[in-house]
């Protein structure tokens, strides 16, 4: 059972242009929602992270939406660069257990 | 200085034998992690060690045994390694799970890729 999923697999954006990842959740348990970027042959690397106390999270040019309703969080790249180009991965945890949950990963790709 | 470091970065070894990875990180946190990354990019959780002591223990086959000796170091040790094995393995540390703060992130090593034969 997968607890966090996360569309689309891949995304080819050209620069300059918004790229948007987006997750969903089943456990309402979960209280802490962060956002990894991992460079091929690197250790994933901590972006952004949101707690569901606020809708929205804005760090530089990387955005997180977060619908508490919904149960989703969504991560925005704004003027993309082809240095952003990476897989990024959504996760989850909890009060209690606290071990990432992750989501299954975007390939983004950033086309100069 | 590499602040979770691990090896070895590439493990090619045979069915069956038995294998190790070491894991050390300097940035004076109390909770370790290994993570395996399957060839699908898929991330999931193994163990956790707080201060040594075990508090998650993913459904992993017995044949991964985790050891602490202290609280900078988390060792993975595998026994009897099987094709479906094959995967990159991450360690990682935390200041404080439990916060959901800045004291929450995961500080991951650079990955040990494991082939098995």
């Amino acid at each position: 059972q997968q607890q966090v999923k996360q569309s689309p697999q891949s995304l080819i954006v050209q620069k300059g242009g918004i790229s948007i990842i987006n997750c969903a959740y089943e456990n309402t348990a979960f209280d802490y929602f962060p956002w990894y970027q991992q460079f091929p042959g690197k250790g994933p690397a901590l972006l952004i992270a949101i707690r569901p106390d606020v809708s929205e999270k804005k760090e530089g040019r990387f955005t997180i939406s977060f619908n508490k309703s919904a149960k989703q969080f969504s991560l925005h790249i704004m003027d993309s660069q082809p240095g952003d180009s990476a897989t990024y991965f959504c996760a989850a945890s909890r009060a209690g257990r606290r071990a990432l949950t992750f989501g299954s990963g975007t390939r983004l790709q950033v086309q100069p | 200085d590499t602040a979770v470091s691990q090896t070895p970065k590439y493990l090619v070894t045979q069915m069956g034998n038995d294998k190790s990875i070491k894991c050390e990180q300097n940035l004076g946190h109390d909770t370790m992690y290994w993570y395996k990354q399957d060839s699908k990019k898929f991330l999931k959780i193994m163990f956790s060690y707080n201060n040594k002591e075990l508090i998650i223990n993913e459904t992993v086959p017995n044949r991964f045994s985790p050891k602490s000796p202290d609280k900078a170091h988390l060792n993975l040790h595998i026994n009897s390694l099987e094709l479906g094995d094959s995967a990159v393995y991450f360690c990682a540390s935390s200041q404080a799970p439990g916060t959901g703060g800045p004291n929450e992130k995961l500080f991951f090593g650079s990955g040990t890729q494991l082939s098995v034969l």
